[in-house]
């Protein structure tokens, strides 16, 4: 399969604890976002990579989230301190650099803060 | 933020019926898309149409846009049980690099 994966698919966690999601999108794909989704709501932007470069943050991505995406390819989320707020749908989508629009997503990873 | 605004927030018809969406965004756009996500999983880009084109079919989908109006309709035809999931319109914005979603219409087939 050569869409964008995530892993892990799920996880839980007790507040306060540190999480690492990551993020394989399309081997040729150079730009790579990642959206938060909560129940009923519709994804919003996080962050975007072009290559290994992290263009755009959201002012949602406070100082305990922190992306990289060190070579270039696979990516990882993580989220300090987690909060109960920060349970949500992490998805991740990843597209060609002139290609913005066309993003595929990845299955994305639920966070459940307990 | 989000950008968009779909009505209905949720919708439930009997299959077979046709499925009408509308969608509403602030600002000017390159393009439109709709986009659908089963119960818990990831998107699924259904169609794009850009700020040109005024309708847009595939399928048993028709997508039309009113730019003057800053608004969209995504018309599902004979809908089936497999199209019970949410659609989101998704937008560019002009001079943008990101996707703005909406809220999502949650839509049921009833069987």
């Amino acid at each position: 399969d050569t869409g964008v994966s995530q892993n892990p698919r799920h996880k839980i966690t007790k507040r306060g604890q540190n999480v690492t999601f990551r993020c394989d999108p399309i081997s040729e794909h150079n730009r790579l976002y990642w959206y938060r989704q909560t129940l009923g709501q519709g994804p919003e932007f996080l962050t975007y990579f072009q290559n290994e470069a992290q263009l755009e943050k959201s002012r949602l991505l406070s100082d305990r989230f922190s992306a990289e995406r060190p070579k270039g390819s696979f990516s990882t989320l993580e989220i300090q301190r987690t909060e109960q707020g920060d349970s949500a749908m992490y998805l991740c989508a990843s597209s060609l650099q002139g290609v913005v629009y066309e993003q595929y997503f990845g299955p994305g990873t639920r966070l459940t803060v307990t | 933020s989000q950008q968009g605004e779909e009505d209905p927030q949720a919708l439930s018809i009997q299959e077979g019926e046709n499925a009408t969406m509308n969608c509403s965004y602030k600002t000017s756009i390159n393009n439109l898309q709709w986009y659908r996500q089963n119960s818990g999983r990831g998107l699924v880009h259904l169609i794009l149409i850009r700020s040109n084109e005024r309708e847009k079919h595939s399928g048993r989908l028709r997508v039309t846009l009113d730019t003057s109006k800053k608004s969209s309709s995504l018309l599902i035809t004979a809908s089936r049980a497999a199209d019970t999931a949410s659609y989101f319109c998704a937008t560019v914005p002009m001079g943008d690099d990101k996707i703005i979603f909406g809220k999502g219409t949650r839509l049921h087939i009833l069987p």
